[in-house]
This record gives structure tokens, C-alpha cells and sequence, in this order.
């Protein structure tokens, strides 16, 4: 079946390096994905998004880069801070009644 | 503005007995999200309102569970009866336009943690 995965499940990093996590997805039909942080004890926050027509998109200290032709998503968060820790999920959005389809999750551990 | 709202936040039940939990989604959003979330995984989509009517609950578990969300505002879900494999994370979400919005942002609440024993 069709499904959106993480190729690491930890991620750990010192403070200040740079994070990338990686997602896969299979359904080549999607179009728009989106990055969630799910802090321990809370509900999923949005980080960033983008649109299948577009390959980069950056915010404040995060960027989510696109590969269509792999079907790659990852997320850079430049100097990572302790406030990071977090499990990241990617998501895909499928259809038309805006539905979300979760990966399962990368824990991404800040090292001071 | 005021989040999501969810409680209880922390429910411990036996084998089938019967648990509702409750939603207050954000002021003016037309549409409601149920997920359930299991340990260690992403959270699945289990039903999909927008404003008062059901627009997907494909992968809701209808011999169990139930949910309605009758004046288009808040929202219960009802497990029962609960079996083990029910202890999850339930999360609520709300978006402010109908379903179908390109990039409408979800917006989750806290969630209710559940346990079955």
C-alpha cells in the first residue's frame, strides 16, 4: 500500500550543528507535504509546508527540500537548540478533503 | 487565540468498558479531526468533520467507535466497548476552512492519553 516513511528513526546532534531528517514517500500523485513537532505530552505543531510544484522552501531557521523524482522530503533545522528535541513527522496530504497521512517519526535528541 | 481544547487528558479503563472523549476545536473552524496515535507511530486519521457532517471516516472502527460533533462546534468520540489494542493517544485537530483547502493548516490539541488493561 502507499505510505509516507522516515529512513531514521533517532537523530542526534550537538547543539549548534545543523539537523537534516529524511522522509519517503510512494504516492507520486501528492501534492502538498507538511513537517510537524510533536513535543513529549503534546499534540503535533506545525513547522513548515510545500507544494508539490515547488522544490525549496525555507522559514525561520528550517528549510524543506523537495526531490519529486526520488519522492524525498527532508527538513534542515541550522543551529539546532535543545528546544528542537522533538519527534519530527512528516505528512502528505491525499485527496481532496485535506487528509493527512502521518509517517512515523524521527526523534531527533539535541546534545548540549 | 485559545488552542485546541481535549479532556480528559489521562483516562485508565478496563476491557470493555466504555470511554468518551471530548473536543473544542478552534473558534470559527469548520473542520474537526479525529486521529488516533499509537506509541511510537504517527497519528492515523479516524473520522473527518466539517461543520456537523461526516466527510471521511473510512478508517473509523464502526463496531466501537463513534463519534458526532451535532451543533458544529465541539465534538465527542465513544469507545465501546474498549479492547487493549485501543491504549493510544487520541488528538483532535481543527482547520479554519472546509475540507478540501489546499495547504489548510490543522491545528491538534493536547490529546487524551488512554490506557486499556
Amino acid at each position: 500500500g502507499e505510505s509516507v516513511g522516515l529512513h531514521l528513526p533517532t537523530l542526534s546532534v550537538q547543539e549548534g550543528d545543523n539537523s537534516i531528517i529524511n522522509c519517503a514517500y510512494s504516492n507520486s500523485a501528492s501534492d502538498y507535504f507538511i513537517w510537524y513537532k510533536q513535543e513529549s505530552g503534546k499534540g503535533p505543531q506545525f513547522i513548515i509546508d510545500i507544494r508539490s510544484n515547488m522544490d525549496k522552501r525555507q522559514g525561520q531557521r528550517v528549510t524543506v527540500l523537495l526531490n519529486k523524482t526520488v519522492k524525498h522530503l527532508s527538513l534542515q533545522i541550522a543551529a539546532t537548540q535543545p528546544g528542537d528535541s522533538a519527534v519530527y513527522f512528516c505528512a502528505e496530504k491525499r485527496g481532496a478533503t485535506n487528509k493527512l497521512i502521518f509517517g512515523t517519526g524521527t526523534l531527533l535528541a539535541v546534545q548540549p | 487565540e485559545a488552542g485546541v481544547a481535549q479532556s480528559p487528558r489521562y483516562k485508565i479503563i478496563e476491557k470493555r468498558q466504555s470511554v468518551a472523549f471530548w473536543c473544542n476545536p478552534i473558534s470559527g473552524h469548520a473542520t474537526l479531526y479525529w486521529y488516533q496515535q499509537i506509541l511510537g507511530q504517527g497519528p492515523k486519521l479516524l473520522i473527518q468533520f466539517q461543520n456537523n457532517g461526516v466527510v471521511d471516516d473510512s478508517q473509523l472502527p464502526k463496531d466501537r467507535f463513534s463519534a458526532e460533533r451535532l451543533k458544529g462546534v465541539d465534538s465527542t468520540l465513544k469507545i465501546q466497548p474498549a479492547k487493549l489494542e485501543d491504549s493510544a493517544v487520541y488528538l483532535c485537530a481543527s482547520s479554519l476552512l472546509a475540507s478540501g483547502a489546499f495547504g489548510e493548516t490543522q491545528y491538534f490539541g493536547p490529546g487524551t492519553r488512554l490506557l486499556v488493561l
